[in-house]
């Protein structure tokens, strides 16, 4: 039982295009979102992160959107760098757990 | 100066074999995490401590067990591995038990088992 779900494996993008990665979860006990950028042979790293009392948080080229109602998030990063290209995983955590629970990862490749 | 750093990167050993992968920090954070990435790529959480006490424990087989001598160290001990087990092992920590999530991950380990 997969709690958050990125369905889409794989995107590429043009360079200077916008990239939209998109995350959907179902337990609504989820009250902080993340997103974390993995390149080959290194450990995911934090990117950006929005609370669940929010709609939008905006970092740079890095733009994460939440949708409670419909229980998605998207990560919009504009204008898309080569170097950007790496897997992206959406995670989400909740409660006193405040366990970290991850997607599957999709794969952004930017085109030069 | 590698912030979280695991041993060893790759390990290859056989079905039974007992293995380790160390896991140090040097960020000065109180808590510290294993995470599984399995066949599927999601990463799943293994164990938690805090202050070298364990928080999180999450289902996994009681061949896995990890040690926390200090705070800034980590380390996983496998037993009797099973082909299983083959995945990609990640050490994390975070300056406290994660509240907000963000934890600094090391390079991982990949653990193949024949």
């Amino acid at each position: 039982d997969q709690q958050v779900k990125q369905n889409s494996p794989s995107l590429s993008v043009q360079e200077g295009r916008i990239s939209i990665l998109n995350c959907d979860y179902t337990n609504s006990m989820f009250d902080y979102f993340l997103w974390y950028k993995k390149y080959p042979a290194e450990g995911p790293t934090f990117l950006i992160s929005i609370s669940s009392i929010k709609d939008k948080n905006e970092d740079g080229r890095f733009t994460v959107f939440l949708n409670k109602s419909a229980k998605h998030l998207s990560l919009h990063i504009v204008p898309s760098q080569p170097g950007d290209s790496a897997v992206y995983f959406c995670a989400a955590i909740s409660g006193s757990a405040r366990q970290l629970t991850f997607g599957s990862g999709t794969q952004l490749t930017v085109l030069p | 100066d590698t912030a979280v750093s695991q041993t060893p990167k790759y390990l290859v050993t056989q079905m039974g074999n007992d293995k380790s992968i160390k896991c140090e920090q040097n960020l000065g954070h109180d808590t510290m995490y294993w995470y599984k990435q399995d066949s599927k790529k999601f990463l799943k959480i293994m164990f938690s401590y805090n202050n070298k006490e364990l928080i999180i424990n999450e289902t996994v087989p009681n061949r896995f067990s990890p040690k926390s001598p200090d705070k800034a160290h980590l380390n996983l001990h496998i037993n009797s591995l099973e082909l299983g087990d083959s995945a990609v092992y990640f050490c994390a920590s975070s300056p406290t038990a994660a509240r907000t999530g963000e934890l600094f991950f090391g390079e991982g380990s990949r653990l193949t088992v024949l």
